[in-house]
C-alpha cells in the first residue's frame, strides 16, 4: 500500500512558469515531509522539508505548502529553470517511535523545463 | 568529504545468484539505511543499521540481509537473485535521534539481473 500519494507523475513547464507538485497521506503519525530532487544517475538529495506544525515553509525559488486537515502538501517552485529539469519525490516519515526515520516516498514526478 | 560512497556503481549478474553491495557513510554518520528504487518508481526502505545491529526493516523477504561495521560502512547482501530484484540500491546515512531530517544519499548501485 502507498503511504505516500503523488501527482501528476509527469510535467512539462514553459521556463519561468510555476511548477506544483501535489502529495497526500494517510497515516496521520507522520510528522515530518521532505521533498527530494533527484538527477539521472544520482541518488536523491534534500531539496525542502516542512513539519505540520507550519503552513508554509519558502525557501528560494522552492515553497512547500502543507493542509493538515486535507492530509495534502505541495511543493511549487517558482520561475523554473532547465537546470530544475527532474525527477521530485516527496516523503513522509515519524520522528519518533520504531519507525523513527524511516521515509516512504511517493512514486515521484518527471519535471520537464522547457527553455 | 566524499559523502555517502557506493561500489559498484553497477552489476550485472543472472538469477539465482548472490550479490553483496557496500557503502561508507559520510564521515561523522553513524546511520545506514538501504534504499530499493525501481525504475521509474520511489525509493521503497528495505532496512536501517546502527550500532552494527539491524534497528527496523521494511517489507522484503530475509534473501536481503545486511552487515554494519564498526567503522560504520555498510553491505547489503541479497541471495537467490530474481529478475524483480533488477533496481538502483541506494545507501543513505545520517546521525542517530534527529539526523534523519539530514539523510544523506549516495548515488546508488544499479544492479541488473538476467
Amino acid at each position: 500500500q502507498q503511504q505516500v500519494k503523488q501527482s501528476p507523475q509527469s510535467l512539462i513547464v514553459q521556463k519561468g512558469g510555476i511548477s506544483i507538485i501535489n502529495c497526500a497521506y494517510e497515516n496521520t503519525a507522520f510528522d515530518y515531509f521532505p521533498w527530494y530532487q533527484q538527477f539521472p544517475g544520482k541518488g536523491p538529495a534534500l531539496l525542502i522539508a516542512i513539519r505540520p506544525d507550519v503552513s508554509e515553509k519558502k525557501e528560494g525559488r522552492f515553497t512547500i505548502s502543507f493542509n493538515k486537515s486535507a492530509k495534502q502538501f505541495s511543493l511549487h517552485i517558482m520561475d523554473s529553470q532547465p537546470g530544475d529539469s527532474a525527477t521530485y519525490f516527496c516523503a513522509a516519515s515519524h520522528s519518533r517511535g520504531s519507525t523513527l526515520g524511516r521515509l516512504y516516498f511517493g512514486r515521484g514526478t518527471q519535471l520537464t523545463v522547457w527553455p | 568529504d566524499a559523502g555517502v560512497t557506493q561500489s559498484p556503481t553497477h552489476l550485472i549478474k543472472t538469477r539465482g545468484q548472490q550479490v553483496t553491495l557496500r557503502c561508507s557513510p559520510k564521515s561523522g554518520h553513524d546511520t545506514v539505511s538501504w534504499y530499493q528504487q525501481a525504475l521509474g518508481q520511489g525509493p521503497q526502505f528495505i532496512f536501517q543499521y546502527y550500532e552494527e545491529e539491524e534497528r527496523q526493516r521494511g517489507n522484503f523477504p530475509d534473501r536481503f540481509s545486511g552487515h554494519q561495521f564498526p567503522n560504520y560502512s555498510s553491505e547489503l547482501n541479497v541471495n537467490a537473485l530474481l529478475l524483480g530484484d533488477s533496481a538502483l540500491y541506494l545507501c543513505a546515512s545520517s546521525l542517530a535521534g534527529t539526523g534523519y531530517e539530514k539523510l544523506l544519499f549516495g548515488s546508488g548501485t544499479q544492479l541488473s539481473v538476467l
